[in-house]
């Protein structure tokens, strides 16, 4: 069974830094490319970040780019979002989700999301 | 930056009926185009791919159509676990949501 689990969330003060962990287990992780995808509260979702399968590509939404920062660990199954200079519209639900071969790209596979709160 | 726009944002509906909600992009998304339903507090669901692939293990009375930059996602006859917000997504170019069809209960 495919599962993400993301940690690494909470409150930090509006400036500070966070880095969200995502655990994949059940897949063959270093023959996906992953993303993140956020949540505010109350609002739709918005994708932020893709990686490629070894890590060496990342992209970004303009509305992080050049404060967040993807990485991957093949050999620990791990996807990482490293967070700095947070501002309190960066709050929300952070999910990492996998597309999936099987559904033609559809991102087929999602953490249960972790809470960052902003605040100053 | 590719733009997705749904129609409508909230949908009043009663079980049983053909509900159908819109998603238009800005620009050709060709069939790289997902549905997605979220239940409060739940990740979101791939429901649909490439337009109007069914998803493994989804209700057959979901359905996807469209191509370019119109699409429609359709719910045959409304069951009660189909009350949610259903988000339309394009991944031509990286990935863009719809702001998202809150369906609910007339």
């Amino acid at each position: 069974e495919v599962q993400l689990v993301e940690s690494g969330g909470g409150l930090v003060q509006t400036g500070g830094s966070l880095r969200l962990s995502c655990a994949a287990s059940g897949f063959t992780f270093s023959s996906y490319e992953m993303n993140w995808v956020r949540q505010a509260p109350g609002k739709g979702l918005e994708w932020i970040s893709h990686i490629s399968t070894s890590g060496g590509t990342g992209s970004y939404a303009d509305s992080v780019k050049g404060r967040f920062s993807i990485s991957r660990d093949n050999a620990k199954n791990s996807l990482y979002l490293q967070m700095d200079s947070l501002r309190a519209e960066d709050t929300g639900v952070y999910y990492c989700a996998r597309p999936g071969y099987s559904s033609g790209g559809g991102l087929d596979s999602w953490g249960q999301g972790t809470l960052v709160t902003v605040s100053s | 930056d590719i733009q997705m726009t749904q129609s409508p944002s909230t949908l009043s509906a009663s079980v049983g009926d053909r509900v159908t909600i819109t998603c238009r992009a800005s620009q050709s998304v060709s069939s790289w185009l997902a549905w997605y339903q979220q239940k409060p507090g739940k990740a979101p669901k791939l429901l649909i791919y490439k337009a109007s692939s069914l998803e493994s293990g989804v209700p057959s009375r979901f359905s996807g159509s469209g191509s370019g930059t119109d699409f429609t996602l359709t719910i045959s006859s409304l069951q009660p676990d189909d009350f949610a917000t259903y988000y339309c997504q394009q991944y031509n170019t990286f990935y863009t949501f719809g702001q998202g069809t809150k369906l609910e209960i007339k």
